[in-house]
């Protein structure tokens, strides 16, 4: 088994500021997810990596940016909070097959002041 | 493109009695549709998974049929219970495999 760890558990944030928020995973997967989700709703696809060093702009990329510069790690930068903003960001990752499933993260809680 | 429904933002129904959420997809090459579970305060967990047409797969009490004439794949359970209170999603694998759609969700909440 493996495990995916993300940090920090809970961010706050001005609004306007840079915020970056990490992932790890010990799965040895080679692809990686960025998804938000504000309360109780939907997982909204940001950012997602097929292998290190690439990178896939999701649905909701604008505003942020995205980092893999190891195929354990996969990090998440908010260019500059908005108030509504708030919401869980969840981490997950899967193997290259189309069956694979998806393992995620606990989550990073985001709140803007 | 690739797209999932899933029609009821919430299910209310009383423990014992049996539930369906419903899930249709498109996609125009050979799909692979999953159920996750999310409760409270957790992350999603696979809960069952299919690629296979017409064919019923089962996980903890659950089972789903995969009906690409139909392009459904509802989830189902014969007596829910409390524990099964939680936000359920349907997703689809994207015909490359690397991303992966999911649907809005259905918030099951089960009374005693």
């Amino acid at each position: 088994g493996g495990i995916i760890t993300q940090t920090p558990k809970f961010l706050i944030g001005q609004e306007g500021q840079k915020l970056t928020l990490k992932c790890q995973q010990n799965f040895n997967h080679d692809t990686m997810y960025w998804y938000r989700q504000d309360s109780g709703k939907g997982l909204r696809l940001i950012y997602y990596s097929i292998t290190e060093n690439d990178l896939q702009k999701g649905d909701l990329s604008e505003g942020y940016d995205a980092s893999r510069e190891k195929k354990s790690s996969f990090s998440l930068t908010v260019t500059s909070a908005q108030k509504n903003e708030m919401a869980v960001f969840l981490c997950a990752s899967k193997g290259l097959e189309n069956y694979a499933e998806q393992f995620f993260g606990p989550g990073t809680r985001l709140t803007v002041l | 493109g690739d797209s999932v429904t899933q029609t009821e933002g919430l299910v209310t129904l009383t423990k014992g009695l049996p539930v369906m959420l419903n899930c249709t997809y498109q996609t125009t090459y050979s799909p692979f549709l999953f159920w996750y579970v999310q409760h409270l305060n957790e992350a999603p967990k696979l809960l069952l998974k299919s690629s296979t047409d017409n064919k019923r797969t089962e996980h903890q009490g659950f089972y789903a049929t995969l009906h690409k004439s139909s392009s459904s794949f509802h989830l189902q359970k014969s007596s829910v219970q409390l524990s099964d209170s939680a936000l359920y999603f349907c997703a689809l694998s994207d015909t490359n495999a690397y991303k992966v759609i999911f649907g809005k969700g259905t918030h099951l909440h089960v009374l005693p």
